[in-house]
């Protein structure tokens, strides 16, 4: 079956410095949101990229969507300390029309002050 | 409160007992998910409901999980002769359908111990 992987697993950081979060796709990807879970909370919402080679920005955040649709990357720039948690890539089934996500299995950052 | 509930937020069991978990989606959703979250990875889809209807089933979910959503609104996870390898955070999220693809609200889980 189809599988999301994201690298790195954890990443450590000083306060400042920028952090990237890679997700790749063993297959083409329909569609790629990406949320983000606090210690001890439940996934929110960051953004969905629904075109090949497409660019978002949030703030000090940049998300890319690759141009085969088989990864996609988050780049924060000049971390804060309210930026810990873990970043999860997700699939979205359009093409199945149910919305249903393949998660990968998250980058934990922690941002050290 | 406008967003997912989900009742309750923790449940010990012991191993071979029933449990039940309750989700109450946004109210004009009308898709609504179940995940499973171990540790250190991310939400396993668990099965999906159009309105009332469950469309989809993960093959991962054995007979042992059940799920309902009388009525199109809120929606029971049951899993009977509870096992170890139950133990998780049981997520539930809903969704609207605008379009094949819109942002999933979560709840907060019902965090699962079997003991």
């Amino acid at each position: 079956g189809q599988q999301v992987m994201q690298i790195p697993q954890y990443q450590h950081v000083q306060e400042g410095e920028d952090f990237t979060t890679y997700c790749n796709s063993s297959t083409t990807l329909s569609n790629i949101q990406w949320y983000k879970q606090r210690p001890g909370g439940h996934p929110v919402f960051l953004i969905q990229l629904v075109k090949s080679g497409e660019v978002k920005k949030q703030k000090r955040l940049t998300f890319q969507f690759g141009e085969a649709k088989k990864n996609s990357s988050l780049h924060i720039t000049a971390t804060q300390t309210t930026d810990v948690g873990t970043y999860f890539c997700a699939d979205a089934h359009g093409s199945s029309n149910t919305g249903k996500l393949i998660f990968g299995q998250g980058t934990t950052l922690q941002v050290k002050p | 409160d406008t967003g997912v509930s989900q009742n309750p937020r923790h449940k010990i069991t012991k191993r071979g007992q029933n449990v039940t978990f309750r989700c109450d989606p946004i109210s004009e959703h009308n898709r609504l998910y179940w995940y499973r979250q171990t540790l250190g990875q991310g939400p396993e889809f668990l099965t999906y409901f159009q309105n009332e209807a469950q469309l989809e089933k993960s093959r991962l979910l054995s007979d042992r999980f059940s799920a309902e959503r009388p009525k199109g609104s809120f929606s029971t996870l049951e899993i009977q002769r509870t096992e170890q390898g139950d133990s998780a955070m049981y997520l539930c999220a809903s969704s609207a359908y605008h379009s094949p693809n819109t942002e999933a609200f979560f709840g907060q889980g019902t965090r699962l111990t079997v003991v």
